[in-house]
């Protein structure tokens, strides 16, 4: 079975706080990319990184860092001093590469709110 | 470079009426996706398209629901008849995916569709 899960539903952070959203995957597949997506109010899902199975390096991008952990089968993102623009719903996604097939398997989503 | 563009934005009808959602992918994306978002859910696929054809339709619901990508272009979906249920935002996305490519390819996504079944 293939699935996303982000256990945290809402978080809620002061302004220059960092947190973390958690997202634990499954799969049988040993070769799938992980994503994360943000999705502010106006709807549209951005795109913030992919990574594939074999690559574990984690990564940082300004503020935004991802902890790939295959052992856990989990891939975190945290915000370093968060900012009011943070606020929006971020999701984690799961593909395969098998057949290049494109489906997206989407967790639930966790809703961040970052308050002045 | 322009985005993925959908239309209408909102829509609101009763129970039964048939509705459609239209899509302009990314010029040169040769993939379109629709998936629906419920409230408080990650969105789900529907369908998807390499060029004019559909190759996964596994979770449309084919008794109301149906989609068609004309000249591999813009793609719509329509529901008749819509039931209370289909209430949720329909998210248009495209890729450009390369042939025997190991590679897996960004899809952007558009604003959506926010669908209001009454």
């Amino acid at each position: 079975a293939q699935k996303v899960t982000q256990a945290q539903t809402e978080i809620s952070v002061v302004e220059k706080e960092d947190v973390t959203l958690d997202c634990v995957y499954e799969t049988r597949d040993t070769t799938y990319y992980l994503f994360w997506y943000k999705q502010p109010p106006s709807g549209e899902l951005v795109f913030l990184i992919r990574r594939n199975s074999f690559d574990e390096q984690n990564e940082i991008s300004g503020r935004y860092s991802w902890n790939f952990q295959k052992s856990t089968s989990s891939f975190n993102f945290t915000i370093t001093a968060s900012q009011v623009v943070d606020s929006a719903v971020y999701f984690c996604a799961l593909g395969h590469s098998s057949s290049n097939t494109g489906k997206l398997i989407f967790g639930q989503g966790t809703t961040l709110q970052v308050k002045p | 470079e322009a985005g993925v563009v959908q239309s209408p934005r909102y829509k609101i009808i009763e129970k039964k009426q048939p509705v459609a959602f239209w899509c302009n992918p990314i010029s040169g994306h040769n993939t379109l996706y629709w998936y629906r978002q419920n409230l408080g859910q990650g969105p789900e696929l529907l369908i998807r398209y390499e060029n004019e054809e559909a190759v996964d339709d596994s979770q449309l619901p084919k008794d109301r629901f149906s989609a068609e990508r004309l000249k591999g272009v813009d793609s719509t979906l329509k529901i008749q008849p819509a039931e209370l249920g289909d209430s949720a935002v329909y998210l248009c996305a495209s890729s450009l995916v390369r042939e025997r490519s190991f590679s897996y390819n960004e899809q952007f996504f558009g604003p959506g569709t926010r669908l209001t079944v009454l």
